[in-house]
C-alpha cells in the first residue's frame, strides 16, 4: 500500500520568504502523480501543483515550485514570496494513474500547517 | 469554469439515522470519488466509481456506505446508521480520466456532518 508521509506539522515563515515544505511516500510503482493541496480554514481543497513522475523536470506554479526526487521518493514544495494568503493546511497526496485512463483515489500525508508572519 | 457541487453544505443527523450526500460532478468526467476528513485530521479516501460500478474502495468503506449515480448528473453517498465517529467533513470529487486534458481531482466544497 502507498503512504505519504510529512514530517512537518507546523510552519512558519516571515511574509515575503521563501519556506519549503517536506513530503516523502512510499510505493512500488513506476508511473504515478503526486499534489500538494492547500486547505485553507473554508476548507475547500485546492491543488496547488502536480508532478507526473515519468517527467524529471520539476513542476512549477508562480510561486510555487516542487523538488521531485524519484529515487529517494521525496516530493518538496517550496513557496516564494510567501503571502498572507498562502496561510493555510498544505497536504501532499499521490495517486497511481491506469494506463488506459482513470486514477485511483488519492492517499493523503496528514499535511504541514503553514503559518506566514506579516 | 465547470466545479463540482456538493449538498447540504451542512447536515446535523442524530446517531442511527440515515444521511444521504448528495454531488454533482463535472459533467464531462468519468470517475467519481468519496473522501472524508475528520476535524484536525487528514483527507481519507474512501470510495472510487467508473461506469456504475464500485472500481475501489478503502477499508473505510465498509457496510454502512454505498455509492450510487441514481440519474445522469448526480452521484451519492448514503450512510445507513450514523455513529458518533462518522462526524467528519465529506468531500466528493471527481476526474475526467480518458485522454485527460487535467490529472487533477476536483473537489467539491464539502458535506460537514454533524452526529449528536
Amino acid at each position: 500500500a502507498q503512504t505519504v508521509t510529512q514530517s512537518q506539522p507546523e510552519m512558519s515563515v516571515q511574509e515575503a520568504e521563501t519556506v519549503t515544505l517536506s513530503c516523502t511516500y512510499d510505493t512500488s510503482e513506476s508511473d504515478y502523480y503526486l499534489f500538494w493541496y492547500k486547505q485553507p480554514p473554508s476548507r475547500q481543497m485546492i491543488l496547488v501543483i502536480r508532478q507526473e513522475a515519468y517527467k524529471q523536470q520539476n513542476a512549477t506554479e508562480n510561486r510555487f515550485s516542487v523538488n521531485f526526487q524519484k529515487a529517494a521518493k521525496s516530493f518538496s514544495l517550496k513557496i516564494s514570496d510567501s503571502q498572507l494568503g498562502d496561510a493555510a493546511m498544505y497536504f501532499c497526496a499521490y495517486s497511481f494513474m491506469y494506463s488506459g485512463g482513470g486514477a485511483d483515489g488519492l492517499t493523503f500525508g496528514k499535511g504541514t500547517h503553514l503559518i506566514i508572519q506579516p | 469554469e465547470p466545479e463540482v457541487t456538493q449538498t447540504p453544505s451542512h447536515q446535523v443527523t442524530q446517531m442511527g439515522q440515515e444521511v444521504i450526500l448528495r454531488c454533482v460532478p463535472i459533467s464531462n468526467h468519468l470517475y467519481f470519488y468519496w473522501y472524508r476528513q475528520i476535524l484536525g485530521q487528514k483527507v481519507e479516501f474512501l470510495v472510487s466509481f467508473y461506469n456504475n460500478e464500485i472500481s475501489e474502495k478503502s477499508e473505510i468503506f465498509d457496510d454502512q456506505f454505498s455509492v450510487e449515480r441514481p440519474d445522469g448528473s448526480n452521484f451519492t453517498l448514503k450512510i445507513r446508521s450514523t455513529k458518533l465517529e462518522d462526524s467528519a467533513m465529506y468531500f466528493c470529487a471527481s476526474f475526467e480520466a480518458e485522454q485527460p486534458s487535467s490529472y487533477e481531482q476536483y473537489f467539491g466544497p464539502g458535506t460537514r456532518l454533524t452526529v449528536t
